[in-house]
């Protein structure tokens, strides 16, 4: 168990509608970085937050949005969404911006 | 930009043996991170082993070890004395000294018969 917790597990949304995935970072971590792993593939960078601030982002439209808050928990949201956007969404956190990234167990998203 | 490769998209290997899985990159940069990560069906990412490029001795945690051969850009991971619970997608992935954007190769299935 790394202490990184994601929720929900598995959440089913339709075409058009918006998503917020939240994760819980490790204690003492300051730093989450989001990954989209599609079915089949490896995961890819979405953003990173560090104290509270964008802190590099991926390929990604402005569609794909995030918060850090003060705990540095953080939130994913995910407007007008597409059916491509169905994958697991992996959340990690480390204890700065270089260090090795703690993984939590993703939320499964199904975009119907 | 930096791309990752797995060419094994499969492998098996029988309990106690030794396996290899290959992964190459493709890079400009000097100074980075490799990582070889398990992702069990429990979905969970664990890391397994790092390697920092700018050392030359091969990182081993364990049953595992790396052969980081930087001028060729190959980052092998060997696994020793193979266990049921190896059994797993293994992921290469790569990482600017200077960037926080981890870049994943598309994943080795290892299954470890008994």
């Amino acid at each position: 168990e790394t202490g990184v917790t994601q929720s929900p597990t598995h959440l089913i949304k339709t075409r058009g509608q918006q998503v917020t995935l939240r994760c819980s970072s490790q204690s003492g971590h300051n730093t989450v970085s989001w990954y989209q792993q599609a079915l089949g593939q490896g995961p890819q960078f979405i953003f990173q937050y560090y104290r509270e601030e964008e802190n590099g982002r991926g390929n990604f439209p402005p569609r794909f949005s995030g918060l850090q808050f003060p705990n540095y928990s953080s939130e994913l949201n995910v407007n007008a969404l597409e059916l491509d956007d169905s994958a697991l969404y992996l959340c990690a956190s480390s204890l700065s911006q270089k260090n090795i990234q703690y993984f939590g167990a993703g939320t499964r998203l199904s975009v119907l | 930009a930096q791309t990752v490769t797995q060419s094994q998209p499969e492998m098996s290997v029988q309990e106690a043996e030794t396996v290899t899985l290959s992964c190459t990159y493709d890079t400009s940069e000097s100074n980075y991170y490799l990582f070889w990560y398990k992702q069990p069906p429990s979905r969970q990412m664990i890391l397994v082993i790092r390697q920092e490029a700018y050392k030359q001795q091969n990182a081993t945690e364990n049953r595992f070890s790396v052969n980081f051969q930087k001028a060729a850009k190959s980052f092998s991971l060997k696994i020793s004395d193979s266990q049921l619970g190896d059994t797993a997608m293994y992921f290469c992935a790569f990482m600017k000294n200077n960037n926080n954007d981890m870049r994943f190769g598309a994943g080795t299935r290892l299954t470890v018969k008994p």
